[in-house]
């Protein structure tokens, strides 16, 4: 089955400077990606997602690489703001299957 | 759209009791919900997935006795934990896709169960 692996587990940053999480995955049939958002005490809120065709997807101050050759994939949060802190969390699915979820980091964005 | 509500979002009850959390899909048809859990500082594990209208597929290791699940609709489907233990306290979670053919999965707001 899937394993995905996410890095780092915490991560703090100052306001404005970008924030980079990393998610290697295992099952080549995985074609699918999204990044979730976790507040405390929530459920966690879709925020962003790329599939398997696509190299690069960008929303406003986020954005997300895939390399499928690789099994890499990664979020990239520019200009950070407070409201960023939170428990981010990727995941792999292989089409409409179950999505297998990261570890997550704990981003920490200090004013 | 593709909101998913959950309740409660929180509830404490006594060891040996049982508590149902509802999940409803407001604006689409999910024919197929998800139920996971999470403990503190963990990601989410999946423990089953609930199909409307039939019985819900639960992952190695989950008691189904324990957890009943029930999808007796298109926008509702609950979650019991029967004889729950302080073991069983936890955050629950539940999500859905918004119809056949979407990947995306939206989740609920989640429900924390504290078991005295």
């Amino acid at each position: 089955g899937e394993n995905v692996e996410q890095h780092p587990s915490t991560l703090s940053v100052q306001e404005g400077d970008s924030a980079v999480i990393k998610c290697t995955y295992s099952d080549s049939a995985s074609n699918y990606f999204p990044w979730y958002k976790q507040e405390l005490g929530k459920g966690p809120q879709l925020i962003i997602d790329i599939r398997s065709n696509v190299g690069e997807k960008k929303d406003q101050r986020i954005a997300v690489t895939l390399n499928k050759t690789a099994k890499h994939f990664s979020l990239h949060i520019t200009e950070t703001q407070p409201e960023d802190s939170a428990v981010y969390f990727c995941a792999a699915s292989p089409g409409f299957q179950k999505l297998v979820f990261g570890t997550g980091t704990r981003l920490l964005v200090s004013p | 759209g593709a909101v998913v509500s959950q309740h409660p979002s929180w509830v404490i009850c006594k060891s040996g009791t049982s508590v149902k959390i509802e999940c409803r899909s407001l604006d689409f048809q999910a024919t197929t919900m998800f139920w996971y859990r999470q403990f503190p500082k963990q990601s989410l594990m999946l423990m089953a997935t609930s199909n409307e209208g039939s019985k819900a597929t639960y992952e190695q290791g989950v008691e189904k006795d324990k957890f009943l699940i029930n999808h007796a609709s298109l926008t509702l489907s609950t979650l019991t934990v029967t004889s729950a233990h302080p073991e069983d306290s936890s955050f629950y979670i539940c999500s859905a896709r918004p119809g056949q053919g979407h990947e995306k999965l939206f989740f609920g707001s989640g429900t924390q169960l504290s078991v005295l």
